[in-house]
């Protein structure tokens, strides 16, 4: 069993819509977590970035965390055809601890105009 | 420039050639990483530079693999002796420091024939 595990999808949906992403974990010394957005052919590049449990919001973009049932979501309002890659979540024990990233499968997303 | 830069973007060899990847951080960060993506794997962990010093090499898949980080910059991953195994796209990442968000470069793709 991977230590993260993440629904490669692929996932359609129509434009506007909201899309729920989720990763799920099997290492509790896990303290920081993130989504990474990921076109083809480039690097990840960093959407959300949070600490522990909580919930974060930035523009359309909305990040859950609930360590206790080790889940982690990433939720995408109005969703806008330029919306469209592969999003990987990604996590580490942080300060202190082991400071790689652990990373998901990726979930190939497809926004449909 | 503003992000992390990498190179080469492609590189072509021949089985049994040794090759060096560039990694150039974002000014100022002092941790860099650097992490392989390949379609089986999904993306791994390699090493971990904190300044020059790597407190964790725990990825490195085989001692044909070494990286070095001079100056607190740049930073340079040879693979000796390649192998078909090795063909992946290589990631570099830096953080400002020791758990700060991970930034990104294209990585360089390797091919190894």
């Amino acid at each position: 069993q991977k230590e993260v595990e993440q629904d490669p999808g692929p996932l359609s949906v129509p434009e506007g819509a909201i899309v729920s992403l989720n990763c799920t974990y099997s290492n509790s010394a896990f303290q920081y977590f993130m989504w990474y957005r990921q076109y083809s052919r480039k690097g990840p590049e960093l959407l959300m970035y949070t600490y522990s449990s909580g919930n974060k919001e930035d523009g359309r973009f909305t990040a859950q965390v609930d360590k206790s049932s080790k889940y982690i979501s990433l939720f995408i309002r109005d969703s806008q055809p330029s919306d469209s890659a592969t999003y990987l979540c990604a996590m580490s024990e942080g300060i202190g601890g082991n400071e790689k990233l652990t990373f998901g499968t990726g979930t190939r997303l497809t926004i449909i105009p | 420039g503003a992000g992390v830069s990498q190179s080469p973007s492609n590189k072509v060899t021949e089985k049994g050639k040794d090759v060096e990847l560039r990694c150039d951080p974002i000014s100022g960060h002092t941790a860099l990483y650097w992490y392989r993506q390949s379609l089986g794997q999904g993306l791994e962990f390699l090493i971990y530079f904190q300044g020059n010093s790597a407190p964790d090499k725990s990825g490195l898949p085989s001692d044909r693999f070494s990286a070095e980080r001079t100056g607190g910059s740049v930073s340079t991953l040879t693979i000796q002796r390649t192998q078909q195994e090795d063909s992946a796209v290589y990631l570099c990442a830096s953080s400002l420091n020791q758990g700060q968000p991970q930034h990104f470069g294209d990585g360089t793709r390797l091919s190894i024939l």
